[in-house]
């Protein structure tokens, strides 16, 4: 079975440009997770999306965005980028367990944004 | 917010030692999960444990959770078990956000 899968490895952008990046979630899993590790900041969470729409939100501004697809995958989009937006970028996916408890949530490769 | 630490942050050891790595956090926890993070980057998991203890192969975790710690003990180390070893804890059901402690760096020299 195919685990989570992310695109692009590795991403290079100018400050003031705009990222997308994109996930697919393991087969069945209908929730998709972003976070940032940022060196020096640790791991921290950024996005949920289950069934399509946004259901939380890390403490991150506005020009951190994304959606997601009918086919549970999903894109993460930064804009007006910063240079402190220099991170790995990871995608996880888990299940929506029918007693309403968090899944086991498992993660991507990442994608390594560099801004310059 | 929950709060998640790890300890010790750096662990050198000689291959073959054991090693106890430990996470307290602040909350009750829904979830609580073992990751090591490959050289690459990538999170690899290593268990889902909030409560009770389980094992797989030369790795197990124990989860107190009313005394709102976990451990993870690593026997008979080999030099690929090197790299950092996060706990992670989701504290809300509704919210399903983890919080990740700072991890600890692990070195195992031949």
């Amino acid at each position: 079975e195919a685990g989570v899968t992310q695109s692009p490895t590795h991403l290079i952008k100018t400050r003031g440009q705009q990222a997308t990046l994109r996930c697919s979630p393991i087969s069945g899993h209908t929730s998709v997770y972003w976070y940032q590790q940022a060196l020096g900041l640790g791991l921290q969470f950024l996005l949920w999306y289950d069934e399509g729409e946004e259901r939380n939100r890390g403490n991150f501004p506005p020009r951190f965005s994304g959606r997601q697809f009918p086919n549970y995958s999903s894109e993460l989009n930064v804009n007006a980028l910063e240079l402190e937006d220099s991170a790995l970028y990871l995608c996880a996916s888990s299940l929506v367990r029918l007693a309403g408890g968090p899944g086991e949530q498992y993660f991507g490769p990442g994608t390594r944004l560099t801004v310059t | 917010g929950i709060q998640v630490e790890q300890s010790p942050p750096d662990l050198i050891l000689q291959e073959g030692a054991n090693s106890t790595l430990r996470c307290n956090f602040s909350d009750s926890v829904n979830n609580l999960q073992w990751f090591h993070q490959n050289p690459w980057g990538q999170l690899i998991n290593l268990f889902y444990i909030p409560s009770g203890t389980k094992q797989n192969g030369r790795l197990s975790a124990t989860t107190v959770a009313t005394e709102r710690y976990s451990l993870l003990y690593i026997s008979s180390s080999q030099t690929t078990d090197s790299g950092v070893y996060f706990c992670a804890v989701d504290d809300s059901g509704s919210a399903r956000q983890l919080t990740f402690g700072s991890g600890t760096q692990l070195t195992v020299l031949p």
